[in-house]
C-alpha cells in the first residue's frame, strides 16, 4: 500500500520569501502524486499532478513540483510567497492502473508573515 | 474546474440523533464519490467509495452500519451518520471524480463541521 510522508507540520515565511514543502511517498512503482491546498471553510483544491514525462510539474498559482524518483520525493515550490498562499497543503500519492484512491499526507500549515 | 457542494457546512446535534449530508456534484456526472473524515491538523482518512447504483465500499475500521452511504443518482451521494456520539464529531468531506479516465481526478466538496453535544 501506498504511504505520504510531510515531515514538517508548520512552515511560517514571509511575504516574497521562496517556498519549499517537503512530500515523500512510499510506493512499489511510480505512483500518480498531486499537491492540494486546502483554505479554510473551502474544499480542497488541486495545484499541479504528476502522472508521467516531464519530472517538473507547473501548476496554479505559480506553484512547481519536481518528481524525484531516486529520493521518493515530490516537493513543491514556490519562488515568491503572497500572503494569500497561507493555507493547509496536502501531498497525496495514488496507485498507478485501475481505479485508484488517493492517500494523503498530514498537511502542513503555511503561515505566511507580512 | 468542476464544483461538487455540501450541505450542510455545519451541523450540531445531539447525541443519540442521526444526521444526513449530501454531497452532490453541480457541473458533472460523478459514478464514484468518496467520503473522508477529516481531524483537526491531521490527514484525511478516506471512510468509504461509494458507487452510483451499488453499495459502498467502506475501508477498514469504519462501521457500515453507523455511517450510512447512498449514491442514488450520478449527481449526489448522502452520508447519515446513525446515532451519533460525540466522538463522531468531525469535519466530513466528500469528493467526487472526474469519469474521464485520462483525468484521474476528484473534487473536493467545502466540507461539513459535525458537533455532536
Amino acid at each position: 500500500a501506498q504511504s505520504v510522508t510531510q515531515p514538517d507540520i508548520h512552515i511560517t515565511v514571509s511575504e516574497g520569501a521562496s517556498l519549499e514543502l517537503r512530500c515523500n511517498y512510499s510506493y512499489g512503482a511510480t505512483p500518480y502524486l498531486f499537491w492540494y491546498v486546502q483554505s479554510p471553510g473551502q474544499g480542497l483544491q488541486l495545484l499541479l499532478k504528476y502522472f508521467s514525462g516531464d519530472t517538473l510539474v507547473q501548476g496554479i498559482k505559480g506553484f512547481e513540483a519536481e518528481f524525484k524518483r531516486s529520493q521518493s520525493s515530490f516537493n513543491l515550490r514556490k519562488p515568491s510567497v503572497h500572503w494569500s498562499d497561507a493555507a493547509e497543503y496536502f501531498c497525496a500519492v495514488g496507485a498507478t492502473g485501475g481505479s485508484y484512491i488517493p492517500t494523503f499526507g498530514r498537511g502542513t500549515s503555511l503561515i505566511v508573515h507580512p | 474546474g468542476a464544483v461538487v457542494s455540501q450541505h450542510p457546512s455545519w451541523v450540531i446535534c445531539k447525541s443519540g440523533t442521526s444526521v444526513k449530508i449530501e454531497c452532490r456534484s453541480l457541473d458533472f456526472q460523478a459514478t464514484t464519490m468518496f467520503w473522508y473524515r477529516q481531524f483537526p491538523k491531521q490527514s484525511l482518512m478516506l471512510m468509504a467509495t461509494s458507487n452510483e447504483g451499488s453499495k459502498a465500499t467502506y475501508e477498514q475500521g469504519v462501521e457500515k452500519d453507523k455511517f450510512l452511504i447512498n449514491h442514488a443518482s450520478l449527481t449526489l451521494s448522502t452520508l447519515t451518520v446513525t446515532s451519533a456520539h460525540p466522538e463522531d464529531s468531525s469535519f466530513y468531506i466528500c469528493s467526487a471524480r472526474d469519469p474521464s479516465p485520462e483525468v484521474y481526478e476528484q473534487y473536493f466538496g467545502p466540507g461539513t463541521r459535525l458537533t455532536v453535544t
